[in-house]
């Protein structure tokens, strides 16, 4: 298996242009995360999917940012517009279900991520 | 919200050394991780723990579930370089997403 697989690894843009960062998520992991990194907030969670639906988007910072999920091999992240201070590295992971007798996501595997500067 | 504290926040360490840091939270958790991260690449999964008081060995690295499930704590024996990076403890409840901590930033004198 190739593992989580992230698209670009790096892009620089000018405030106000649109960016879509891609992930193909591990066949067969029910779950996929979008994360931010920065070193000011660490890994903040921005939302979670489950079997496609999203379950949780409280972590999504405003309207600018949406993503999107239309089946099980993609998944999709997107800043319009973007600003400055969205500059930071995203990462897509996905997970399985917990060991049996749990509920909820599981161990995380993540992607490479995606370098983004937005000048 | 939920907080983890971890630390140390940074370590400068010898070759050859044994390396230690931990994870307190004043929530109780029902699975405690922890990962790696190598510069320009994504954390990677080191050790999972699932009842408390559990210890697991990885290799070189070992990691317990607190008894009172609010802490974890990893030790890497016997350092070497390639352990350079960053550690990142993350607790979870079940049904609920991941929490993660700041991370303790390894360095190693080689």
């Amino acid at each position: 298996d190739a593992g989580v697989i992230q698209s670009p690894r790096h892009e620089v843009t000018e405030m106000g242009q649109e960016v879509t960062l891609r992930c193909k998520p591990i066949s067969g992991h029910d779950y996929l995360f979008w994360y931010r990194q920065t070193m000011m907030r660490g890994l903040e969670l921005l939302i979670y999917f489950n079997n496609n639906v999203p379950i949780d988007d409280s972590g999504m910072p405003e309207d600018r940012f949406s993503a999107k999920m239309p089946n099980a091999s993609f998944s999709t992240l997107k800043i319009q517009p973007s600003e400055p201070r969205d500059s930071a590295v995203y990462f897509c992971a996905n997970s399985n279900l917990l060991p049996s007798g749990r509920v909820g996501p599981g161990e995380l595997f993540f992607g490479e991520g995606s370098r983004l500067t937005v000048l | 919200g939920q907080q983890l504290n971890q630390s140390p926040q940074s370590m400068f360490i010898q070759e050859g050394e044994d390396v230690s840091m931990n994870c307190t939270s004043s929530s109780i958790f029902n699975t405690w991780l922890w990962y790696k991260q190598d510069p320009g690449e994504g954390p990677v999964l080191l050790i999972a723990l699932y009842k408390a008081g559990e210890l697991t060995s990885n290799g070189r690295l070992t990691a317990q579930f607190g008894i009172t499930r609010k802490d974890s704590f990893l030790n890497i024996s016997a350092s070497i370089p390639s352990d350079v990076g960053i550690y990142f403890c993350a607790g979870q409840k079940y049904g609920n997403k991941l929490v993660f901590g700041a991370g303790t930033i390894l360095r190693v004198k080689s």
